[in-house]
């Protein structure tokens, strides 16, 4: 079993659509929660971080961290077409790890 | 700042023959990671170093693959022979130590690909 888990989708919206990206871990270890974007070739980039449980808002985009369950989401509000892309999740286990686990990566595409 | 650069953006190699990828950090940055994505695998750690010297190098897949970092600027990834399960986007990123977990930076990443 990966330490990490992340459905790949894809997944297929309209424009103006919730969306909700999710991952579930093994490792109840993991404290700081990470999502990332990744452009069609490029390399991720940090979208939003968190720590523990909780909500962190910002802008269109809500992260939300339930370590009771061992599952995180990404919510995107008002989606966008140039929110296509894929989202990566990661965690590491403290604040100082410079080891991150990713999960797979969800493929969203927002469809105009 | 020109971000972390790598190169060649594109290999396509023959099974058997030497590939070398390279990785040039942002300055200052004391972490440098390589990693390797695949449809099936995703975004798999491979080696990282800290302040040049290799700190974990468990996801080597095998003796095949080597990687060096011979100054705080430079990085190589080599796999010697490569053969076409090698085939995959790598990336090399990098981090300045302070701003822990979120503070990593990705390069765009070369696409190989073994035939």
């Amino acid at each position: 079993q990966k330490e990490v888990e992340q459905d790949p989708g894809p997944l297929s919206v309209p424009e103006g659509a919730i969306v909700s990206l999710n991952c579930t871990y093994s490792n109840s270890a993991f404290q700081y929660f990470m999502w990332y974007r990744q452009y069609s070739r490029k390399g991720p980039e940090l979208l939003m971080y968190t720590y523990s449980s909780g909500n962190k808002e910002d802008g269109r985009f809500t992260a939300q961290v339930d370590k009771s369950s061992k599952y995180i989401s990404l919510f995107i509000r008002d989606s966008q077409p140039s929110d296509s892309a894929t989202y990566l999740c990661a965690m590491s286990r403290d604040w100082g790890a410079q080891k991150l686990v990713f999960g797979q990566g969800t493929r969203l595409t927002i469809n105009p | 700042d020109a971000g972390v650069i790598q190169s060649p953006r594109h290999e396509v190699t023959e099974m058997g023959q030497e590939v070398t990828l390279r990785c040039k950090p942002i300055s200052g940055h004391d972490y440098l990671f390589w990693y390797r994505q695949t449809m099936m695998r995703g975004l798999e750690l491979l080696i990282y170093f800290n302040n040049n010297v290799p700190i974990d190098d468990s996801g080597m897949p095998e003796d095949r693959f080597s990687a060096k970092m011979p100054n705080a600027s430079f990085s190589t990834l080599k796999i010697q022979p490569s053969e076409p399960r090698d085939s995959a986007v790598y990336f090399c990123a990098s981090s300045p130590g302070t701003g822990g977990s979120s503070s990593y930076t990705f390069g765009s990443g070369t696409r190989l690909t073994v035939v």
